[in-house]
């Protein structure tokens, strides 16, 4: 079972525009991750929030956490062609043996 | 190596075949996890371990999946007597702990014929 949802499921925009994604999630995390995966490869580490934190930078990337809703968002600032991939949200839970736990993902579409 | 690699990339099987993927993770990382994920949606959790020890097999569909990491550094997956549905990509990730940035390999996409 996927705990994780991504909205949109799809995004299309022009280079230099921005483009947000965004994640909501049922129970409690102990932090929240993306990823990205460009079409037949692996899956890429993008950033990491824990649960005490709200936001957090990388680069282009601003990600953003709001556990009273069970939310979180993803900003790619000025996009590029290159960023067009698949985007995933994981969350990590508090206790236990458990694992990431990853979304469906946002296929994002960046046009030159 | 540099990152996590898993061989084979591509296997085709007819069904009823055995087949085994490998995984070798990155030299260190103590955590190492299969992933299943079937075409557009996100990876599934099968299996998790720590060292050697097996600690969460919980996403194995059946008991027709079996994975091992006898030394603790290369694992593999097994799975036997291959089905249609078993068709996806699967996915190793190594990490230093099971709730960190996890590192993925490039996957094993598996088509059962």
């Amino acid at each position: 079972s996927q705990q994780g949802e991504e909205d949109p499921q799809a995004l299309s925009i022009q280079e230099g525009e921005n483009a947000t994604m965004n994640c909501s999630y049922k129970t409690s995390i102990n932090n929240l991750q993306w990823y990205r995966q460009n079409s037949g490869r692996g899956l890429v580490h993008l950033i990491l929030i824990r649960s005490n934190e709200r936001e957090k930078h990388s680069g282009r990337l601003r990600v953003t956490l709001d556990t009273s809703k069970k939310s979180s968002s993803l900003l790619i600032t000025a996009s590029r062609a290159a960023d067009t991939a698949s985007y995933f949200c994981a969350t990590g839970p508090p206790s236990g043996y458990s694992t990431l736990t990853f979304g469906k993902g946002t296929m994002l579409l960046v046009s030159p | 190596g540099a990152g996590v690699s898993q061989s084979p990339r591509y296997k085709v099987a007819k069904r009823g075949q055995d087949v085994a993927l490998r995984c070798d993770p990155i030299s260190g990382h103590v955590s190492l996890f299969w992933y299943q994920q079937a075409l557009g949606q996100g990876p599934e959790f099968l299996t998790y371990f720590q060292n050697e020890a097996q600690l969460d097999k919980s996403g194995l569909p059946s008991d027709r999946f079996f994975a091992e990491r006898p030394e603790g550094s290369v694992s593999t997956l097994k799975i036997q007597r291959t089905q249609q549905e078993d068709s996806a990509v699967y996915l190793c990730a190594s990490s230093t702990d099971r709730n960190e940035k996890l590192f993925f390999g490039s996957g094993t996409q598996l088509s059962v014929l």
